[in-house]
This record gives C-alpha cells, sequence and structure tokens, in this order.
C-alpha cells in the first residue's frame, strides 16, 4: 500500500475551514484515498473517500491533485466537535482484504 | 441501520487469562476486519473474515485468533494475556457488494493487570 504523510498537527478557529493536507507520491493508479477521524477513545469515523474526481458529502469535500499524488480533506465550517485525529489512508480496492495501514495522522484542534 | 456494535465495552484480565470479544457487523456486510490500538504502535490491523473465511492477517503472535460465524458475527480471542495486550480493540465492517469502505465500531477496551 502507498504511504501517506500528514502534518503531525493543525489548528483552525471554529466556523472556518479547516484544510488537511495529505501527501500519497507512491499512490498506484487503482488505489484510493480514505480519510477517517477518530475522536478520542472512540471508534474511526468514515469521512470521505475517492479515485480521481473531488467528491463531497455531507461532512467534508476531498480535492485530488490531477497527479495524484496528494490530496486536501475540506472541512467546511469547522466546530468545536470536529477536533480529532485525522487519517489519510491510500488503499487499493479488491485486494487489501480488510487491511487499512493507519500512520500517526493530523491532530486537528479546533478554537473557539 | 444499526452500526457495528462490540461487547464488551471494557474489561479487566490479569495476566496469563484469555478473553474473547465479540464484533456484530452491519447488517449486510460480510466482511470484519479487527484492528488493536496502542498508544505506542498506533492502529495496527489484526485480521479480516469474509465468509467465515480467514482472508488477511496481520503480523501479531498466534495468541491472537478469530473466528466468524455463518452470521457474519466475529469474535477475536486472545489467549495467555500479556500486559502489552491492554489496548483499544477495534472491529469494522464492510461490503464488497457497494465498494470497500470500512466502518468501525467502537471498540472494546482492555485493561490486563
Amino acid at each position: 500500500d502507498a504511504k501517506t504523510t500528514q502534518p503531525p498537527s493543525m489548528d483552525c478557529a471554529e466556523g472556518r475551514a479547516a484544510n488537511l493536507p495529505c501527501n500519497h507520491s507512491t499512490i498506484s493508479g487503482n488505489e484510493y484515498v480514505y480519510w477517517y477521524r477518530q475522536i478520542h477513545s472512540q471508534g474511526p469515523q468514515y469521512i470521505i473517500h475517492g479515485l480521481k474526481n473531488n467528491e463531497t458529502n455531507e461532512m467534508a469535500s476531498l480535492i485530488i491533485t490531477e497527479d495524484r499524488k496528494s490530496s486536501t480533506l475540506i472541512l467546511p465550517h469547522a466546530t468545536l466537535r470536529d477536533t480529532a485525529v485525522y487519517y489519510c489512508i491510500v488503499t487499493p480496492p479488491r485486494t487489501s482484504y480488510g487491511k487499512l495501514t493507519f500512520g500517526q495522522g493530523t491532530i486537528l484542534t479546533v478554537h473557539p | 441501520k444499526a452500526g457495528v456494535t462490540q461487547t464488551p465495552r471494557y474489561l479487566i484480565k490479569t495476566r496469563g487469562q484469555q478473553v474473547t470479544l465479540s464484533c456484530s457487523p452491519i447488517s449486510g456486510h460480510r466482511s470484519v476486519s479487527w484492528y488493536q490500538q496502542t498508544p505506542g504502535q498506533g492502529l495496527q490491523f489484526l485480521f479480516e473474515y469474509f465468509s467465515e473465511t480467514q482472508r488477511n492477517k496481520g503480523n501479531f503472535p498466534g495468541r491472537f485468533s478469530g473466528r466468524q460465524f455463518s452470521n457474519s458475527r466475529s469474535e477475536m480471542n486472545v489467549s495467555t494475556l500479556e500486559l502489552g495486550d491492554s489496548a483499544l480493540y477495534l472491529c469494522a465492517s464492510s461490503s464488497y457488494r457497494v465498494d470497500e469502505t470500512q466502518y468501525f465500531g467502537p471498540g472494546t477496551r482492555l485493561l490486563v493487570l
């Protein structure tokens, strides 16, 4: 699986957009980019995933660069409840057989 | 739809004992994966079951085992517990009929004394 690089921590003001970057320069053509977050001591929560195109759902937007070597997760209006560890994961479909490789993630702290 | 459920939520055991944790996947999901999370090692993949067959296994000793039942519910067992087995154990389920997005349960917090 491709490795990912994320900043260890980021801050964001409440109500502002939080932009979390992820580098995955060794990503293969068939690998998806997944984002999860984990609020203290809870199970990871799925946020969004994509292959090539930008994606948006009720939680966030995912912007993937044209060369697919990096992506950005955007939380459009961060709230205090968005404070969590955010994980960017790259994984191939159909062949990972349940294995997600988690890195250290980015600790996002949203301030009032 | 109900989410992934795990029981028990908290557990205290002593060294040398064994423990069994249970996971009920989202209805219709046939794949169940297990992970261990510790402060030092982060989230690590233990194994995955699909249709009662283990398809993938992480780098853990044989003391860690699991199984899946015909209704897709899964159990994991840890024998001869060690202090280092204290961790949050997470299971996740996915539906290969749709995509492989994994949805995690709340976890079981195991403390080994």
